[in-house]
């Protein structure tokens, strides 16, 4: 089956930066998406990785092996809005997504 | 501004009622697709459209029906057969021209059925 591990819940530092982990078994793979989701709210879209390698945007970055089947999610100088659930998913080899039930990161003062 | 517009926000209704959730975008995006969120779980899909007056079950559609007469607009119905409704839902679409393109999500509709 498919399947997509993602930490339930984190707690960090306003301030610090945190790592978010993603491993994936899909049949198949054509990219990897990063989303937030503050409570009660829709998903958005935070990054997209179909190659190797570590692709930075502001704060957040976001990583991909496809040999070792993992991403993370890596967020710099945390700030109390960055408290949310971050949702990693995976295009399969017919482009369903698969999605993790995601993480919810807690950012204490 | 450009978006997904999912109303209402809050519906409660009682078992044994069909409810339809409705789903609305200016985004000219062909693609449309209905997600059901619940507590500890991924977002599964009940229901994709990638044209007008054509659509595709999902994982999960039983209980369910839509339909595409509009290319903004894209309403979910939960039947009575759906045995546990209540759930955060979520309409998304996504525009033409590539498989990866990342989804622009509506703001949900949060159903509860008592």
């Amino acid at each position: 089956g498919q399947n997509i591990d993602q930490p339930t819940e984190m707690t960090a530092t306003e301030g610090a930066i945190v790592q978010i982990n993603c491993t994936y078994q899909t049949s198949g793979f054509n990219g990897l998406f990063w989303y937030q989701q503050h409570a009660g709210e829709a998903p958005t879209f935070l990054s997209y990785n179909v190659l190797d390698g570590l692709e930075e945007k502001g704060r957040f970055s976001s990583f991909l092996s496809r040999s070792k089947g993992y991403s993370y999610l890596l967020l710099k100088e945390l700030q109390m809005k960055d408290s949310a659930s971050y949702l990693c998913a995976v295009l399969d080899s017919n482009y369903q997504l698969i999605w993790g039930a995601g993480t919810k990161l807690i950012i204490k003062p | 501004d450009g978006g997904i517009t999912q109303s209402p926000k809050y519906l409660f209704r009682k078992e044994g009622q069909n409810v339809t959730l409705s789903c609305e975008q200016n985004l000219n995006h062909d693609a449309m697709y209905w997600y059901r969120q619940d507590p500890g779980q991924g977002l599964r899909l009940i229901y994709y459209s990638q044209i007008v007056n054509d659509f595709q079950k999902g994982d999960i559609a039983e209980g369910y029906s839509v339909s595409r007469e509009k290319k903004e607009s894209f309403p979910l119905t939960v039947t009575s057969a759906q045995k546990n409704p209540t759930a955060f839902y979520l309409c998304a679409s996504t525009p033409p021209g590539s498989n990866s393109s990342p989804l622009h999500f509506g703001n949900g509709t949060r159903l509860t059925v008592t």
